[in-house]
Protein backbone atom coordinates (compact mmCIF):
# COMPACT_ATOMS: atom_id res chain seq x y z
CA UNK A 1 0.00 0.00 0.00
CA UNK A 2 1.39 3.21 -1.02
CA UNK A 3 2.25 5.77 1.56
CA UNK A 4 0.03 8.82 -0.13
CA UNK A 5 -3.04 7.87 -1.64
CA UNK A 6 -5.75 9.97 -3.74
CA UNK A 7 -8.79 9.88 -5.14
CA UNK A 8 -9.93 9.77 -8.29
CA UNK A 9 -7.18 8.76 -10.27
CA UNK A 10 -9.26 10.66 -13.01
CA UNK A 11 -12.39 13.43 -12.75
CA UNK A 12 -14.04 15.16 -15.47
CA UNK A 13 -16.07 17.67 -15.02
CA UNK A 14 -18.21 20.89 -16.96
CA UNK A 15 -16.93 24.46 -16.62
CA UNK A 16 -18.26 25.61 -13.52
CA UNK A 17 -18.58 22.68 -11.36
CA UNK A 18 -17.13 22.53 -7.46
CA UNK A 19 -14.14 20.28 -7.76
CA UNK A 20 -12.70 17.82 -4.74
CA UNK A 21 -10.01 15.57 -4.87
CA UNK A 22 -8.65 13.85 -2.25
CA UNK A 23 -5.56 12.66 -0.54
CA UNK A 24 -5.10 10.66 2.49
CA UNK A 25 -1.57 9.24 4.10
CA UNK A 26 -0.82 6.51 6.50
CA UNK A 27 2.40 8.04 8.16
CA UNK A 28 3.22 10.59 10.50
CA UNK A 29 4.26 14.47 8.66
CA UNK A 30 5.71 17.60 8.96
CA UNK A 31 3.70 19.15 6.04
CA UNK A 32 1.59 18.26 3.01
CA UNK A 33 1.63 19.97 -0.41
CA UNK A 34 -0.26 20.26 -3.61
CA UNK A 35 1.00 20.45 -6.83
CA UNK A 36 -0.16 21.06 -10.05
CA UNK A 37 1.54 19.31 -13.18
CA UNK A 38 1.10 20.32 -16.49
CA UNK A 39 0.91 18.47 -20.07
CA UNK A 40 5.11 18.53 -20.70
CA UNK A 41 6.10 17.42 -17.13
CA UNK A 42 6.50 21.16 -15.18
CA UNK A 43 5.43 21.10 -11.88
CA UNK A 44 4.12 24.04 -10.39
CA UNK A 45 3.74 23.97 -5.94
CA UNK A 46 0.18 25.14 -5.09
CA UNK A 47 0.06 24.85 -1.31
CA UNK A 48 1.95 24.02 1.33
CA UNK A 49 0.38 23.57 4.91
CA UNK A 50 0.84 21.81 7.85
CA UNK A 51 -2.32 22.26 9.58
CA UNK A 52 -5.86 23.86 9.04
CA UNK A 53 -6.88 25.53 5.44
CA UNK A 54 -5.18 27.87 3.10
CA UNK A 55 -7.13 29.50 0.00
CA UNK A 56 -5.78 31.41 -3.12
CA UNK A 57 -8.25 32.46 -5.36
CA UNK A 58 -10.14 29.29 -6.56
CA UNK A 59 -8.29 27.11 -4.70
CA UNK A 60 -8.48 25.34 -1.17
CA UNK A 61 -6.59 23.23 0.49
CA UNK A 62 -7.94 21.69 3.92
CA UNK A 63 -5.95 19.07 6.01
CA UNK A 64 -6.87 17.15 8.92
CA UNK A 65 -4.21 15.41 10.71
CA UNK A 66 -5.84 13.34 13.23
CA UNK A 67 -7.43 11.62 10.10
CA UNK A 68 -4.31 11.74 8.18
CA UNK A 69 -6.32 13.69 5.37
CA UNK A 70 -6.30 16.30 2.99
CA UNK A 71 -8.80 17.75 0.28
CA UNK A 72 -8.04 19.89 -2.63
CA UNK A 73 -10.64 22.26 -4.05
CA UNK A 74 -11.56 24.05 -7.03
CA UNK A 75 -14.41 26.61 -7.36
CA UNK A 76 -16.06 27.50 -10.95
CA UNK A 77 -13.62 25.26 -12.56
CA UNK A 78 -12.26 26.21 -15.76
CA UNK A 79 -10.92 24.56 -18.79
CA UNK A 80 -7.77 26.25 -17.61
CA UNK A 81 -7.72 23.52 -14.98
CA UNK A 82 -7.22 20.74 -16.46
CA UNK A 83 -3.71 19.18 -15.02
CA UNK A 84 -2.42 16.47 -13.07
CA UNK A 85 -2.62 17.25 -8.87
CA UNK A 86 -0.26 15.40 -7.06
CA UNK A 87 -0.37 15.13 -3.52
CA UNK A 88 2.88 15.47 -1.88
CA UNK A 89 3.62 14.71 1.73
CA UNK A 90 7.48 15.20 4.01
CA UNK A 91 7.79 12.93 6.65
CA UNK A 92 8.37 12.80 10.13
CA UNK A 93 11.75 12.05 11.01
CA UNK A 94 12.89 11.82 7.85
CA UNK A 95 14.93 14.29 5.26
CA UNK A 96 12.95 16.97 3.49
CA UNK A 97 11.82 14.19 0.44
CA UNK A 98 7.98 14.54 -0.53
CA UNK A 99 6.15 11.43 -0.85
CA UNK A 100 4.17 11.68 -3.75
CA UNK A 101 0.52 10.29 -4.25
CA UNK A 102 -0.07 8.92 -8.07
CA UNK A 103 -2.04 11.98 -8.79
CA UNK A 104 -5.07 12.67 -10.08
CA UNK A 105 -6.11 14.24 -13.77
CA UNK A 106 -8.62 16.84 -13.86
CA UNK A 107 -10.15 17.19 -17.24
CA UNK A 108 -12.90 20.49 -17.47
CA UNK A 109 -14.67 20.77 -20.02
CA UNK A 110 -16.35 23.91 -21.62
CA UNK B 1 14.89 36.00 -11.35
CA UNK B 2 15.44 32.44 -13.54
CA UNK B 3 13.77 29.09 -12.28
CA UNK B 4 15.39 25.86 -11.99
CA UNK B 5 16.38 25.17 -15.31
CA UNK B 6 17.02 21.41 -16.42
CA UNK B 7 19.32 20.31 -19.42
CA UNK B 8 18.84 18.31 -21.55
CA UNK B 9 14.99 18.83 -22.26
CA UNK B 10 14.92 15.64 -23.70
CA UNK B 11 17.52 12.63 -23.95
CA UNK B 12 17.26 9.75 -26.15
CA UNK B 13 19.85 6.99 -25.39
CA UNK B 14 20.43 3.32 -26.29
CA UNK B 15 20.92 0.92 -23.72
CA UNK B 16 24.30 0.61 -22.27
CA UNK B 17 25.02 4.14 -22.96
CA UNK B 18 26.17 6.73 -20.39
CA UNK B 19 23.97 9.90 -19.50
CA UNK B 20 24.58 12.85 -17.83
CA UNK B 21 21.79 14.95 -17.03
CA UNK B 22 21.66 18.42 -15.36
CA UNK B 23 19.99 20.53 -12.70
CA UNK B 24 21.04 24.54 -12.22
CA UNK B 25 18.83 25.52 -9.26
CA UNK B 26 17.48 28.93 -7.97
CA UNK B 27 19.97 30.78 -6.70
CA UNK B 28 20.93 30.96 -3.09
CA UNK B 29 18.92 27.64 -2.38
CA UNK B 30 20.56 25.37 -0.28
CA UNK B 31 18.69 22.27 -0.93
CA UNK B 32 18.09 20.49 -4.34
CA UNK B 33 16.13 17.00 -5.06
CA UNK B 34 16.00 14.58 -7.91
CA UNK B 35 12.98 12.40 -8.01
CA UNK B 36 12.07 10.09 -11.22
CA UNK B 37 8.53 9.81 -12.55
CA UNK B 38 7.80 6.55 -14.93
CA UNK B 39 5.38 7.07 -16.98
CA UNK B 40 1.61 7.63 -15.56
CA UNK B 41 2.86 7.44 -11.93
CA UNK B 42 4.06 10.41 -9.29
CA UNK B 43 7.37 11.30 -8.78
CA UNK B 44 9.24 9.49 -6.53
CA UNK B 45 12.62 10.51 -4.67
CA UNK B 46 16.11 9.51 -5.67
CA UNK B 47 18.65 12.01 -3.88
CA UNK B 48 18.89 15.08 -1.98
CA UNK B 49 21.41 17.70 -1.31
CA UNK B 50 22.03 20.33 1.13
CA UNK B 51 24.77 22.76 -0.27
CA UNK B 52 27.66 19.83 -1.62
CA UNK B 53 26.63 17.38 1.11
CA UNK B 54 24.48 14.32 -0.58
CA UNK B 55 22.67 13.34 2.78
CA UNK B 56 20.39 11.04 1.20
CA UNK B 57 20.57 8.81 -1.31
CA UNK B 58 18.13 5.78 -0.73
CA UNK B 59 16.23 6.63 -3.32
CA UNK B 60 18.82 5.59 -6.47
CA UNK B 61 17.43 2.20 -7.86
CA UNK B 62 21.01 0.47 -8.17
CA UNK B 63 24.80 1.40 -8.08
CA UNK B 64 24.65 2.70 -11.89
CA UNK B 65 23.18 6.22 -10.59
CA UNK B 66 25.48 8.66 -9.07
CA UNK B 67 24.36 12.04 -8.36
CA UNK B 68 26.76 14.92 -7.09
CA UNK B 69 26.67 18.68 -6.26
CA UNK B 70 30.43 19.64 -5.89
CA UNK B 71 30.31 23.27 -5.35
CA UNK B 72 27.08 23.36 -3.84
CA UNK B 73 25.14 24.91 -6.68
CA UNK B 74 24.58 22.99 -10.10
CA UNK B 75 24.24 19.08 -9.63
CA UNK B 76 24.09 16.75 -12.00
CA UNK B 77 22.35 12.90 -11.77
CA UNK B 78 24.64 10.56 -13.83
CA UNK B 79 23.22 6.98 -15.31
CA UNK B 80 25.96 4.50 -16.15
CA UNK B 81 24.98 1.46 -18.62
CA UNK B 82 21.44 2.80 -19.27
CA UNK B 83 18.66 0.08 -19.65
CA UNK B 84 15.14 0.67 -20.60
CA UNK B 85 13.58 1.01 -16.95
CA UNK B 86 15.77 3.94 -16.58
CA UNK B 87 13.47 5.70 -19.23
CA UNK B 88 11.37 8.13 -16.88
CA UNK B 89 11.09 12.09 -16.28
CA UNK B 90 14.32 13.03 -13.97
CA UNK B 91 12.85 16.11 -11.67
CA UNK B 92 15.25 18.11 -10.07
CA UNK B 93 13.70 20.68 -7.34
CA UNK B 94 15.12 23.05 -5.30
CA UNK B 95 14.38 24.80 -1.60
CA UNK B 96 15.52 27.92 -0.07
CA UNK B 97 16.23 26.55 3.34
CA UNK B 98 16.93 23.46 5.16
CA UNK B 99 13.55 23.58 6.42
CA UNK B 100 10.17 22.25 5.75
CA UNK B 101 9.76 24.86 2.30
CA UNK B 102 8.02 24.83 -0.84
CA UNK B 103 10.29 23.59 -3.38
CA UNK B 104 10.50 24.58 -7.16
CA UNK B 105 10.23 22.22 -9.86
CA UNK B 106 12.70 22.29 -12.79
CA UNK B 107 11.11 21.62 -16.06
CA UNK B 108 12.50 17.53 -15.98
CA UNK B 109 14.49 15.66 -19.01
CA UNK B 110 12.92 13.10 -20.47
CA UNK B 111 15.10 10.15 -20.85
CA UNK B 112 14.04 7.06 -23.12
CA UNK B 113 16.08 4.03 -23.15
CA UNK B 114 16.03 2.59 -26.92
Amino acid sequence: KNEVEQSPQNLTAQEGEFITINCSYSVGISALHWLQQHPGGGIVSLFMLSSGKKKHGRLIATINIQEKHSSLHITASHPRDSAVYICAVITQGGSEKLVFGKGTKLTVNP
Amino acid sequence: GAGVSQSPRYKVAKRGQDVALRCDPISGHVSLFWYQQALGQGPEFLTYFQNEAQLDKSGLPSDRFFAERPEGSVSTLKIQRTQQEDSAVYLCASSFRRSYNEQFFGPGTRLTVL
